[in-house]
């Protein structure tokens, strides 16, 4: 067990419908990252929140967005959702913003779109 | 285009003998790299670690080699045991020039008995 939860596990839905996935880091841990998994492909880092501030943003389409609360906790919000938007989204934390910090990974939310 | 490639999808190896997973990659600016393993329904978890100013790390049964030159990692697993089956992703990071983990794709490690 890493520490990280993460919730819903699965979650399925439809085209053109908005979700959100919320994450809860480590204990201590400030930096929230997130990444979406596509089959058979790798993991794909989408943002990185540090502290309830933006540090990163990688490949996130513009009807994805995230936020991190001041209880550190985060929630990724997907709309307009499309069938690629199916995968598995982690989460991870970190202790610091990042570096050569190791990132430890929740257990993963499987989105379906129908 | 990928920035960090591992090239064999899946690799079978007996239990015992030595498994050498490989990854490569095309920045130059990357300087810190990881192995995780992901087993089936879990998040993936961190296995070992390399600053690009060494070329080589050793944890256990597991170790790390870095050829910068040829902008080339590998895993060595020694001995292969059947519990480290799973999918292993090699990871990259530029941090000081703003890039952020870059996974590859992954190498599903069979270790049969």
């Amino acid at each position: 067990d890493s520490g990280v939860t993460q919730t819903p596990k699965h979650l399925i839905t439809a085209t053109g419908q908005r979700v959100t996935l919320r994450c809860s880091p480590r204990s201590g841990d400030l930096s929230v990252y997130w990444y979406q998994q596509s089959l058979d492909q790798g993991l794909q880092f989408l943002i990185q929140y540090y502290n309830g501030e933006e540090r990163a943003k990688g490949n996130i389409l513009e009807r994805f967005s995230a936020q991190q609360f001041p209880d550190l906790h985060s929630e990724l919000n997907l709309s307009s959702l499309e069938l690629g938007d199916s995968a598995l989204y982690f989460c991870a934390s970190s202790p610091r913003a990042g570096g050569e910090d190791t990132q430890y990974f929740g257990p993963g939310t499987r989105l379906t779109v129908l | 285009d990928q920035q960090v490639k591992q090239n064999s999808p899946s690799l079978s190896v007996q239990e015992g003998r030595i498994s050498i997973l490989n990854c490569d990659y095309t920045n130059s600016m990357f300087d810190y790299f990881l192995w995780y393993k992901k087993y089936p329904a879990e998040g993936p978890t961190f296995l070992i670690s390399i600053s690009s100013i060494k070329d080589k790390n050793e944890d256990g049964r597991f170790t790390v080699f870095l050829n910068k030159s040829a902008k080339h990692l590998s895993l060595h697993i020694v001995p292969s045991q059947p519990g480290d089956s799973a999918v292993y992703f090699c990871a990259a990071s530029a941090w000081n020039y703003g890039q952020n983990f870059v996974f590859g794709p992954g190498t599903r490690l069979s270790v049969l008995p």
